[in-house]
């Protein structure tokens, strides 16, 4: 158990519905990372928040957003659905801003969109 | 062409065997991570370097900054180690990840 947190497990939606993703980072982390990862194009990194703050983005859709709370938890919103958005998420948490830090994932989010 | 390319694709090994598995990337960059993604979809992370090695257990990893080339040994492999093996690099604001080494060790 890495102490990372992620709800719901699975998530069946329809195209052009809006789901909220959430992720609970390890106690006292302050990193947290959203990937995504399809059959088609693996791993990808999508954003990076630290302390509440955007610190680095990646190859994240428009239609797709997210933040970091006071707590520290974070919020991934997919809204606009497409079929290509069926993929599981991952989140990540990490104590340190920087990539140098170990960063413990989450089991995942399965998003089908049908 | 990527820029984290991994190698093999795809690696069959018998118990006991000693596996390596390559990373070459294009990027600067400032740390490699190797992941381990279970068959069931759980990720772990197994090493981050930045230079030199790292040794945990019968796993070791390499990484030569000016070749910009890593790998990961498995000593003694066994069944459990069966899993998909990821690099992952940060270049300049961003993360890149290669497509993945899926390992099987056959007993």
């Amino acid at each position: 158990d890495s102490g990372v947190t992620q709800t719901p497990k699975h998530l069946i939606t329809a195209t052009g519905q809006r789901v909220t993703l959430r992720c609970s980072p390890r106690s006292g982390d302050l990193s947290v990372y959203w990937y995504q990862q399809s059959l088609d194009q693996g791993l990808q990194f999508l954003i990076q928040y630290y302390n509440g703050e955007e610190r680095a983005k990646g190859n994240i859709l428009e239609r797709f957003s997210a933040q970091q709370f006071p707590d520290l938890h974070s919020e991934l919103n997919l809204s606009s659905l497409e079929l290509g958005d069926s993929a599981l998420y991952f989140c990540a948490s990490s104590l340190r801003l920087d990539y140098t830090d170990t960063q413990y994932f989450g089991p995942g989010t399965r998003l089908t969109v049908l | 062409k990527n820029e984290v390319e991994q190698s093999p694709q795809n690696l069959t090994a018998q118990e006991g065997e000693f596996i390596t598995i390559n990373c070459s990337y294009s990027v600067g960059i400032s740390a490699l991570h190797w992941l381990q993604q279970h068959p069931g979809g759980g990720i772990v992370s197994l090493f981050m370097l930045s230079s030199g090695k790292k040794k945990h257990g019968r796993l070791i990893a390499t990484i030569n900054i000016q070749e910009k080339h890593s790998s990961l040994h498995i000593t003694a492999s066994h069944p459990r180690d069966s899993a998909v093996y990821i690099c992952a690099v940060r270049g300049t604001y961003k993360y890149i990840f290669g497509t993945g080494t899926r390992l099987k060790v056959l007993a």
